[in-house]
């Protein structure tokens, strides 16, 4: 089964633009979460997406914002870049969405993002 | 209230050694306590997780301890190898309410185990 992809895998913007990531999950796995890793803060919850829906929101200005197609594939994007913005931004896909059993998030390779 | 707090920042072993990262929470909400690795340009990958019913989980040279009461749960990694050197990264999430989806991480440990 393939994995969680991402793409682009690289991005170079500058201050004041806007920016869109694309993830797909795993095969069958409905629910697609969006984190922010940088040496600094972390690894920290963006968004949780499930049925289109999203349930669950990080503490992130509105500047970040996703979305969820119905084949479960999501987008994630940023408008009005700044230079703090660059990081690896990661999304994870897991099977049913912790609502159910589980809890078993798979993570893509990322999307490394670097605002000039 | 929603931290994850985890120790040591960076750790250094020797192969063969036994390298132990601790991870303490606040939230007794919790239920659910991952361990992820990551190697330097990739994404984290899931290396064993464990439920508060238990006290310790083992998979291969990589086990779970947890303790309730004091909300600590920790990772032991035995005969180390240098292929373990990576970041690992303790998380906890529950079901439910706001949580959907969100997984609260730890700082991170770097690993290093010299041949």
């Amino acid at each position: 089964k393939a994995g969680v992809t991402q793409t682009p895998r690289y991005l170079i913007k500058t201050r004041g633009q806007q920016v869109t990531l694309s993830c797909s999950p795993i095969s069958g796995h409905r629910s697609v979460s969006w984190y922010q890793q940088t040496p600094g803060q972390g690894l920290q919850f963006l968004f949780e997406y499930f049925s289109e829906t999203q349930r669950n929101k990080g503490n992130f200005p509105g500047r970040f914002s996703g979305r969820q197609f119905s084949n479960s594939r999501s987008e994630m994007n940023v408008s009005t870049l700044e230079l703090g913005d660059s990081a690896l931004y990661l999304c994870a896909s897991e099977l049913l969405g912790r609502g159910a059993t589980g809890g078993e998030q798979f993570f893509g390779p990322g999307t490394r993002l670097t605002v000039l | 209230q929603q931290q994850v707090k985890q120790s040591p920042q960076s750790l250094i072993v020797q192969k063969g050694g036994i390298s132990i990262i601790n991870c303490a929470y606040e939230n007794t909400a919790f239920d659910y306590f991952p361990w992820y690795q990551q190697f330097p340009g990739k994404g984290p990958a899931l290396l064993i997780a464990i439920r508060p019913d238990v006290s310790e989980k083992k998979e291969g040279r990589f086990t779970i301890s947890f303790n309730k009461s004091a909300k600590q749960f920790s990772l032991h990694i035995m005969d180390s190898q240098p292929g373990d050197s990576a970041t690992y990264f303790c998380a906890a999430s529950y079901a439910g309410g706001t949580s959907y989806g969100k997984l609260t991480f730890g700082q991170g440990t770097i690993l290093t185990v010299h041949p």
